[in-house]
């Protein structure tokens, strides 16, 4: 069974910059999470998509941040303007359902580093 | 909101010590989670715990959800050096919702 693909797995930029990353989920995986993870601490949610609506966004910068997953499969989170203190591992996650405890099969990440 | 924290931090082992992460909540649980992630890698999931008091045990390791739904513990037996990396604690809040909130992690680290 594939895995959770991210895409690019590094990306500098220059503070004021714009950044994208994608997610494809597990397939049949109908909801997907966009965690940052700065060094040294615990995964953050951002943003939490069940199918392709959006269930939890309490947690995102919405003046700079946006994230969508259009047809309920793979996603992409935009950051514009970037700023230094977005140096992060951007995570993406999925898992099989929403309510209850299902596990979260995370992706390898994107190191984003903001100069 | 809700607020995970785990103690220690760090824990640098010889390698046959045991090992233990203590993972405390600022509110009631619904249910909590243990990933495991390796440097330079990415969170993978161990368990999960929905009892009261349930204890449950990998090979090595030992889970247990307190009597109050609001910490955690895992204990590691006999560590090896394929145990290094950093291991957190995930809650879901009992007030609804699905939100996981990721603990502080703690990093272990064994020497031979």
């Amino acid at each position: 069974e594939a895995g959770v693909a991210q895409s690019p797995r590094y990306k500098i930029i220059e503070k004021r910059q714009s950044v994208a990353f994608w997610c494809n989920p597990i397939s049949g995986h109908a909801t997907l999470y966009w965690y940052q993870q700065i060094l040294g601490q615990g995964p953050k949610l951002l943003i939490q998509f069940q199918n392709n609506g959006v269930v939890d966004d309490s947690q995102l910068p919405k003046d700079r941040f946006s994230a969508e997953r259009l047809k309920g499969v793979d996603s992409t989170l935009k950051i514009q303007p970037a700023k230094l203190e977005d140096s992060a591992v951007y995570l993406c996650a999925s898992s099989l359902g929403y309510s209850g405890g299902f596990e979260q099969f995370f992706g390898p990440g994107t190191r984003l580093t903001v100069l | 909101g809700q607020q995970v924290m785990q103690i220690p931090q760090y824990q640098h082992v010889q390698e046959g010590e045991d090992f233990t992460t203590y993972c405390n909540s600022s509110t009631t649980l619904s249910n909590i989670q243990w990933y495991k992630q390796r440097p330079g890698g990415h969170p993978v999931f161990l368990i999960q715990l929905v009892k009261s008091g349930e204890v449950k045990k990998q090979k090595r390791l030992t889970f247990q959800f307190g009597e109050a739904k609001k910490n955690s513990s895992l204990h590691i037996t006999a560590t090896q050096t394929t145990d290094v990396g950093t291991y957190f604690c995930a809650g879901r809040g009992a007030g609804g919702g699905n939100k996981l909130t990721f603990g502080t992690g703690t990093q272990l680290k064994v020497e031979l």
